[in-house]
């Protein structure tokens, strides 16, 4: 069974600045998606990014990117330019190959980010 | 765009009650989750269902049941309802297959308390 690692339990940063939550994941599959999910207060479930592990480039959406090391198994979320807005509970996620995926996602137990004004 | 919808969104039983959680998409999705998520942790798979007629086990599957009742529903069942069962329940949908890096989407999730 694959396991996912967040170490952060909750990160600080200052409005504006850059930080960058860790992930490490635990996996014998050569196949797999990883996600960042975002959970503000309002209880939603928001993605932020996918990233294909055959995919050598790390996927980038607006602010947020990724640096996917596919040998260490780790799979970090960087925001650039933090906005009070990202404050919010964020979780990594994998999800098999096998199956087609239809087999649900296995998450991390969450990073809290807080964004200082 | 309603996405998942999820009802109810609060709801308070008593130990030993039971209760159906009901879950409707209407993005045409084949697949279809129930997660749990408790304070400190990630969510975590209750039961899923690949296609409609199959369900099968997640994680944490003992004290649920199941029911894929077309294309479009997935309802979560407590048959007799325990403290240890006090969460926020989400219900999930996604495509499969042709394009397995679909990202699942999530209702609003439902707060259950077993008093």
């Amino acid at each position: 069974a694959q396991t996912v690692t967040q170490s952060q339990p909750e990160m600080s940063v200052q409005e504006a600045e850059t930080v960058t939550l860790s992930c490490t994941y635990d996996t014998s599959e050569s196949d797999y998606y990883l996600f960042w999910y975002k959970q503000p207060p309002s209880r939603q479930m928001i993605l932020v990014i996918r990233q294909e592990a055959y995919k050598q480039q790390n996927a980038t959406e607006n602010r947020f990117s990724v640096n996917f090391q596919k040998a260490a198994k780790s799979f970090s979320l960087k925001i650039s330019d933090s906005q009070l807005g990202d404050a919010a509970m964020y979780f990594c996620a994998y999800r098999s190959y096998s199956g087609g995926g239809a087999d649900g996602l296995t998450f991390g137990k969450g990073t809290h980010l807080i964004i200082q004004p | 765009n309603a996405g998942v919808t999820q009802t109810p969104k609060f709801q308070v039983l008593k130990t030993g009650q039971s209760m159906t959680l009901q879950c409707a998409q209407d993005m045409n999705h084949n697949s279809m989750y129930w997660y749990r998520q408790d304070p400190g942790m990630g969510l975590r798979l209750i039961y899923y269902s690949a296609s409609e007629g199959t369900t099968d086990k997640g994680e944490v599957p003992n004290g649920y049941n199941v029911s894929r009742l077309n294309k479009r529903e997935f309802s979560l069942r407590l048959e007799s309802a325990a403290p240890s069962q006090t969460s926020v329940y989400f219900c999930a949908s996604s495509e499969w297959g042709v394009s397995r890096n679909q990202p699942q989407h999530f209702g609003d999730g439902t707060r259950l308390s077993i008093l």
